[in-house]
């Protein structure tokens, strides 16, 4: 069974500093996807990037970029110039490209503070 | 992308009573699907949603405790029966792209609170 593991339950970053996220995933799968989702104290889950596991090029949206190792199936999510609306709890999924019904397997989520 | 809004956005309920969530999307989509998350919690899959046919649930949910429908391609409802205060929890419902990279949009979520 697909597994995503996130270690770190809390970090802080001082605004516009860089802070990096870490997610690690287990899967005998070739072919999948990677997200990273933000979810605010508003509740609403927002997607930040993806990551296609046959592409190796990290996937980069604006300050939000990732360091995709898939030998070492790791997928970290770096935010750089860290903003106050950056406060969230952000967190990482896995899915296998297996159509519409892929399920989402989610990370135990880290919640990020940011320091003023 | 596609804009979903769920009702009501909270609710709170006496143990023993059950609550209907409704999910509406912006266009049509296969699939829809129901999550929990306790609160400081990751999200748990309940069910897949597929419309015109039942849906598909996941290992500890069952169909009498968590009833859904889908009766066509832009709406869900899924209902949390006879509910205790375990239930008190956030609902949320997504939808999945037909291609990839398959990734899932979520409503703003129905905060539940069972007293």
């Amino acid at each position: 069974a697909q597994t995503v593991t996130q270690s770190q339950p809390e970090m802080s970053v001082q605004e516009a500093e860089t802070v990096t996220l870490s997610c690690t995933y287990d899967t005998s799968e070739s072919d999948y996807y990677l997200f990273w989702y933000k979810q605010p104290p508003s509740r609403q889950m927002i997607l930040v990037i993806r990551q296609e596991a046959y592409k190796q090029q990290n996937a980069t949206e604006n300050r939000f970029s990732v360091n995709f190792q898939k030998a070492a199936k790791s997928f970290s999510l770096k935010i750089s110039d860290s903003q106050l609306g950056d406060a969230a709890m952000y967190f990482c999924a896995y899915t296998t490209a297996t159509g519409a019904n892929s399920k989402l397997t989610f990370g135990k989520g880290i919640t990020l503070s940011v320091r003023p | 992308s596609a804009v979903i809004s769920q009702k009501p956005s909270r609710d709170i309920c006496q143990r023993g009573t059950s609550l209907t969530i409704q999910c509406q999307v912006d266009s049509q989509v296969t699939m829809m699907f129901w999550y929990r998350q306790q609160p400081g919690q990751s999200l748990t899959l309940i069910a897949t949603a597929n419309q015109g046919s039942e849906a598909t649930y996941e290992s500890g949910f069952v169909i009498d405790k968590f009833p859904i429908s889908r009766p066509n391609l832009t709406f869900s409802t899924l209902t949390v029966s006879n509910m205790s205060p375990e239930d008190s929890s956030i609902y949320l419902c997504s939808v999945g792209l037909a291609a990839g990279p398959y990734e899932q949009y979520f409503g703003p979520g129905t905060r539940l609170t069972v007293t």
